[in-house]
C-alpha cells in the first residue's frame, strides 16, 4: 500500500451535477497530481498542486478544478458533469527531488455519470 | 503529434519465460521514464524509473532499458510467473507541464 487514500470509492452522478473527490497525501509529500482514467487507456493529467498552488495542468476544460490544504490533502472539483467524465480518478503524490519524481497513486474513485 | 505508444494491448506468455512490454513515443524529449504496474481496480504501482542518460536498470528480475536515439523503452520480466500477471504503462516526463504522459498499457498474462 502506499499511503495515499482517496475518497469516496465509488460515486453515481446524473448529467449537469456537481462531484468533489478527495484524495489525503503519502505522509510528508507536499505534491498532488490528479488524473483520468478512462476504461482501456492509461491515466490522463488533469493538474497538479504544489504547496497549494496550481503546478500544472493538462488538457482539461475549467470546469475540472482543484484545492490543496496545507496539510497536502487535496480535492478535485468537476462542475456540469458530462457523460464522458465517467472514468476513474486517481491521484498520486509524491515528493519532487532532482532527478526523478516517483507517483505513489491512491485506489482511484470510480465516477459513474448517468 | 506526440504520441506514446505500446506494443500491444495483450501478451500472453507461459511461466518462466521472459516477458518483453515496448513503449515508443514521437516527438517527446523526457527527461526519464517510468513503468508501473496496474492491477484490475486499483492505482498504478511504481516499479522503475530511468533517466535520459542510463541505458539500462535493473531490479530484481526487472530490466528496463532507454534509447533515447530510437525513441523507445524495453520493459523484461524474467522468470514470469502468473502473479506478474496485470497491465504495464510506461510513463514519460514532460517536464514542462509538470505532468507524466502515460501510454495506454499492455495487459500481460502469464500461464501456468
Amino acid at each position: 500500500e502506499t499511503g495515499v487514500t482517496q475518497s469516496p470509492t465509488h460515486l453515481i452522478k446524473t448529467r449537469g451535477q456537481q462531484v468533489t473527490l478527495r484524495c489525503s497525501s503519502q505522509s510528508g509529500h507536499n505534491t498532488v497530481s490528479w488524473y483520468q482514467q478512462a476504461l482501456g487507456q492509461g491515466p490522463q493529467f488533469i493538474f497538479q498542486y504544489y504547496r497549494e498552488e496550481e503546478n500544472g495542468r493538462g488538457n482539461f476544460p475549467p470546469r475540472f478544478s482543484g484545492l490543496q490544504f496545507p496539510n497536502y490533502s487535496s480535492e478535485l472539483n468537476v462542475n456540469a458533469l458530462e457523460l464522458d467524465d465517467s472514468a476513474l480518478y486517481l491521484c498520486a503524490s509524491s515528493l519532487p527531488l532532482a532527478g526523478g519524481e516517483t507517483q505513489y497513486f491512491g485506489p482511484g474513485t470510480r465516477l459513474l455519470v448517468l | 503529434s506526440q504520441k506514446i505508444e505500446q506494443n500491444s494491448e495483450a501478451l500472453n506468455i507461459q511461466e518462466g519465460k521472459t516477458a518483453t512490454l515496448t513503449c515508443n513515443y514521437t516527438n517527446y524529449s523526457p527527461a526519464y521514464l517510468q513503468w508501473y504496474r496496474q492491477d484490475p481496480g486499483r492505482g498504478p504501482v511504481f516499479l522503475l524509473l530511468i533517466r535520459e542518460n542510463e541505458k539500462e536498470k535493473r531490479k530484481e528480475r526487472l530490466k528496463v532499458t532507454f534509447d533515447t536515439t530510437l525513441k523507445q523503452s524495453l520493459f523484461h520480466i524474467t522468470a514470469s510467473q502468473p502473479a506478474d500477471s496485470a497491465t504495464y504503462l510506461c510513463a514519460l516526463d514532460i517536464s514542462s507541464d509538470n505532468d507524466m504522459r502515460f501510454g495506454a498499457g499492455t495487459r500481460l498474462t502469464v500461464k501456468p
